[in-house]
């Protein structure tokens, strides 16, 4: 089966610093990767879809890697702020049979220092 | 506005019995999916519903039961089979056809508490 590997530990970092989150995933490479934001107690929010034939994605501060090979996908934050605290969670979808259920890791927290 | 709600936010009960957590969305969204969240872990499937009248189990099925009546409302209940039920639930919706149809819209959350 499919499993997901975040980085259990939390990432601590400057303010205005680039932080960089890994999702590695075994077994057969998924359809499509996304990454979402989740603030304590509260439900996740989605950030950025990222198919299995596109390298590279950006939004605003954001950007996504999907490197099949390495199977691995990389999540950076530019010019971090302390308003980007939040845990990071990947997930990723096979895309076969129709079934668009996507598998979550379980994120990696990341806390912005001013 | 357009959304996806729970209700309610915390919900406390005894063991033994079954409660039911409510989600409605009118996001017009065709999937529909509950998921549990302990601390430090992802989150895992419970069920999902794909179209009106049907549902499929996920990972984590047992000791929980849910219905689709209509489009708009997923409601989950925990039996008092369920030997472990205090945990954060998530519901979420998906649109399945667009360009980000798989794209997940999550509720708030119903934290439950078993005492």
């Amino acid at each position: 089966s499919q499993k997901i590997e975040q980085n259990s530990e939390a990432l601590n970092i400057q303010e205005g610093k680039t932080a960089t989150l890994t999702c590695n995933y075994t077994n057969y490479s998924p359809a499509y990767l996304q990454w979402y934001r989740q603030d304590p107690g509260r439900g996740p929010v989605f950030l950025l879809l990222i198919r299995e034939n596109e390298k590279e994605k950006r939004k605003e501060r954001l950007k996504v890697t999907f490197d099949t090979t390495l199977k691995q996908s990389l999540f950076h934050i530019t010019a971090s702020q302390p308003a980007d605290s939040a845990t990071y969670l990947c997930a990723l979808d096979l895309g076969s049979g129709g079934s668009y259920i996507p598998t979550f890791g379980r994120g990696t927290s990341l806390i912005v220092h001013p | 506005d357009g959304g996806i709600t729970q209700s309610p936010k915390y919900l406390f009960r005894k063991e033994g019995q079954n409660v039911t957590l409510s989600c409605e969305q009118n996001l017009n969204h065709d999937a529909m999916y509950w998921y549990r969240q302990d601390p430090g872990q992802g989150l895992r499937l419970i069920y999902y519903s794909q179209i009106v009248n049907d549902f499929q189990k996920g990972d984590i099925a047992e000791g929980y039961s849910v219905s689709r009546e209509k489009k708009e409302s997923f409601p989950l209940t925990v039996t008092s089979a369920q030997k472990n039920p205090t945990a954060f639930y998530l519901c979420a919706s998906s649109p399945l056809t667009g360009g980000d149809y798989n794209e997940q819209f999550f509720g708030p959350g119903t934290r439950l508490t078993v005492l």
